[in-house]
């Protein structure tokens, strides 16, 4: 299976201010169509996960653009660049060029 | 708008069965791959299965492997997930997820999930 490990697992942002999630996986994630199917997503307390971001920098449909997403190969940053009170929740990457599909563990976003 | 609505959730003693419904609304559901994903209570995600659009192919993790079934009606706009020999496991929110295009099975929209718990 393709693991995905991320950091940190929690962090503590003041409103305004940037966060940076990493996410490592196993193996590459560099399909042969030329497509790197790494994906983020911010699940919201008591909601279901929300799509952010699609082949590591796409940002999906109604996404604010202080969300981005960036990296290669088995390395991938999610960044907020200036982090609002509604962005706290858990962030997951997932990878799908592998089956199983694989989650990466969480980070956990509070604001200070 | 899309929309996904899961029902089906509930108590069942170990050993037993329950068949999950998904409605879709808001896309041409045939023309997309569905999955269901669950998250244990306090856990993380974990990916259950997924069907093709025309319900040609079908996945499974290793871990539901042989006891669930997805399936899907095109015609009902409903997947389905049929959920055998249940364990204290298998405890958990139940999402299934539209998939954003066949080339990868990566979701773009969630329902709000079903909860099962399985305890005598």
């Amino acid at each position: 299976d393709v693991v995905m490990t991320q950091t940190p697992l929690s962090l503590s942002v003041t409103p305004g201010q940037p966060a940076t999630i990493s996410c490592k996986s196993s193996q590459s994630l560099l399909q042969s169509d030329g497509k790197t199917y790494l994906f983020w997503y911010l699940q919201k307390p008591g909601q279901p996960p929300q799509l952010l971001i699609y082949e590591v920098s796409n940002r999906f449909s109604g996404v604010p653009d202080r969300f981005s997403g960036s990296g290669s190969g088995t390395d991938f940053t999610l960044k907020v660049s200036r982090v609002e009170a509604e962005d706290v929740g858990v962030y997951y990457c997932m990878q799908s060029i592998r089956l199983p599909i694989t989650f990466g563990q969480g980070t956990r976003l509070e604001i200070k | 708008e899309v929309q996904l609505l899961e029902s089906g959730g509930d108590l069942v003693q170990p050993g037993g069965s329950l068949r999950l419904s998904c409605a879709a609304s808001g896309f041409t559901f045939s023309s997309y791959a569905m999955s269901w994903v669950r998250q244990a209570p306090g856990e993380g995600l974990e990916w259950v299965s997924s069907i093709t659009g025309s319900a040609t192919s079908t996945y499974y993790a290793d871990s539901v492997k042989g006891r669930f079934t997805i399936s899907r009606d095109n015609s009902k706009n409903t997947l389905y997930l049929q959920m055998n020999s249940l364990r204290a496991e298998d405890t958990a929110l139940y999402y299934c997820a539209k998939v954003r295009y066949a080339g990868s099975l990566g979701m773009d929209v969630w329902g709000q999930g079903t909860t099962v718990t399985v305890s005598s």
